[in-house]
């Protein structure tokens, strides 16, 4: 497509429970990033893949959080076992060397 | 990786002023990105900065990278209310550093 998508938009979840976010970046952008934005707070690095390298993982909170990227290509923010703290905006961008980054819309997530 | 420090934190303007935000890098910036955000919503990108000395502008929006490019400054001329929002500074390292954020300047323009 001609940006990036997330999906969903919003979630709301049981605290406790896992969630999958999803991130389908701009066409043959090799480098993805996924941040988190709490309420009133800049952004926040989780991780970086770039290309077929070892994703930089340095910024993910706990143990909780996990990402992959298939086939250099979508990517999934996986939350396990949510808590409150994880309510945020998650927000996925792409990016190539000539062409700067491109964010998402972002997904609102809402642990109850 | 580099560290982003922007000033002041939130500005609150009358229209028709105009103002000056900053972003101070820890390290030599490789690039210097300028993204707007507007509540709810994803960030818009403003402009991308990358040598030493440069300017660029779009509309009444003018950014600039100090010759040293560790400090980069976004002015606007003649503030609207459609100027107000989360301003954010970005960079990234050589080439194959991460991007990261400033946490932002909160502008409010008044009418």
């Amino acid at each position: 497509g001609a940006g990036v998508s997330q999906s969903p938009s919003n979630k709301v979840t049981e605290k406790g429970k896992d969630v999958e976010l999803r991130c389908d970046p701009i066409s043959g952008h090799t480098a993805l990033y996924w941040y988190r934005q709490s309420l009133g707070q800049g952004l926040e690095f989780l991780i970086y893949f770039q290309g077929n390298s070892a994703p930089d993982k340095s910024g993910l909170p706990s143990d909780r959080f996990s990402a992959e990227r298939t086939g250099g290509s979508v990517s999934t923010l996986t939350i396990q076992r949510t808590q409150q703290e994880d309510s945020a905006v998650y927000l996925c961008a792409s990016s190539s060397y000539y062409n700067g980054y491109t964010f998402g819309s972002g997904t609102r997530l809402t642990v109850v | 990786s580099q560290e982003l420090e922007q000033s002041p934190q939130s500005l609150i303007v009358q229209e028709g002023k105009n103002l000056t935000i900053n972003c101070t890098s820890s390290k030599t910036l490789y690039g210097l990105y300028w993204y707007k955000q507007k509540y709810g919503e994803g960030l818009i990108f403003l402009m991308m900065l990358q040598k030493g000395g440069e300017e660029k502008s779009h509309e009444k929006i003018t950014a600039k990278l100090d010759e040293k490019k560790q400090q980069s400054s976004l002015h606007i001329t003649a503030s609207q209310p459609s100027h107000a929002g989360i301003y954010l500074c970005g960079a990234d390292g050589s080439g194959s550093e991460k991007l990261v954020f400033g946490k932002g300047t909160k502008l409010t323009v008044n009418p």
